[in-house]
């Protein structure tokens, strides 16, 4: 079965740098687009970024472009993502997601915890 | 600009049935979406794909009491036989190319 599971969440102080993994089974990987999602404390979900199946095309939200790079390894089943410049505000549950037909999510990791504080 | 739009909070009874809106933004009247649920403390899972003229897909294991209906720029989704592990947030998403749109989610109760 499709399973993703995030990792490399905790704390980090603001202006700091933390990389997320998600490590995909059950599927090809190489086969989807790939994405991450947050959710702050109490609130909705908010779209980060996703990258093409070959990782030469990443896309991302204007809140966090410029300070967080998405990438994959294919080879290695692996999405990542990689946030420098950290903020308070950048303080959620990030979620890895599989895309299906470069549109819609249609499997949810079970989320990486990133808190930001001083 | 693509904006997906939801009430915040929906309820009704144990056993009835209940609808959910989402609008879409004026000019994107013909944009598919998809419906997820957040349960309580839990991850999203992926309800259905819903097309503009309301034919749609559900997910693995999705039960049939989720359907999915659409009317102009307006998006539904309709649970039926209401169950207490159905109270939960349901969120609209929607895409285009380079963006990912989700709505501000409705928190449905069971009473």
């Amino acid at each position: 079965q499709v399973q993703l599971v995030e990792s490399g969440g905790g704390l980090v102080k603001p202006g700091g740098s933390l990389r997320l993994s998600c490590a995909a089974s059950g599927f090809i990987l190489s086969d989807y687009y790939m994405g991450w999602i947050r959710q702050g404390p109490g609130k909705g979900l908010e779209w980060l970024s996703y990258i093409s199946r070959g990782g030469t095309t990443p896309y991302y939200a204007d809140s966090v472009k410029g300070r967080f790079t998405i990438s994959r390894d294919n080879t290695k089943n692996s999405l990542f993502l990689q946030m420098n410049s950290l903020r308070v505000e950048d303080t959620a549950v990030y979620y890895c997601a599989r895309e299906v037909g470069a549109m819609f999510v249609d499997y949810w990791g079970q989320g990486a915890l990133v808190t930001v504080s001083s | 600009q693509l904006v997906l739009t939801q009430s915040p909070s929906a309820s009704a009874s144990l056993g009835a049935s209940v609808k959910l809106t989402c609008s879409l933004s004026s000019g994107h009247s013909n944009y598919a979406i998809a419906w997820h649920q957040q349960q309580a403390e839990k991850g999203p899972r992926y309800l259905m794909k819903l097309n503009s003229d309301g034919s749609h897909s559900r997910g693995d294991g999705i039960p049939d009491r989720f359907s999915g209906s659409s009317s102009g720029a307006e998006r539904y989704l309709t649970i039926s036989s209401l169950q207490s592990e159905d109270e939960a947030d349901y969120y609209c998403q929607a895409w285009n190319t380079g963006i990912r749109v989700f709505g501000g989610g409705t928190k449905l109760t069971v009473l």
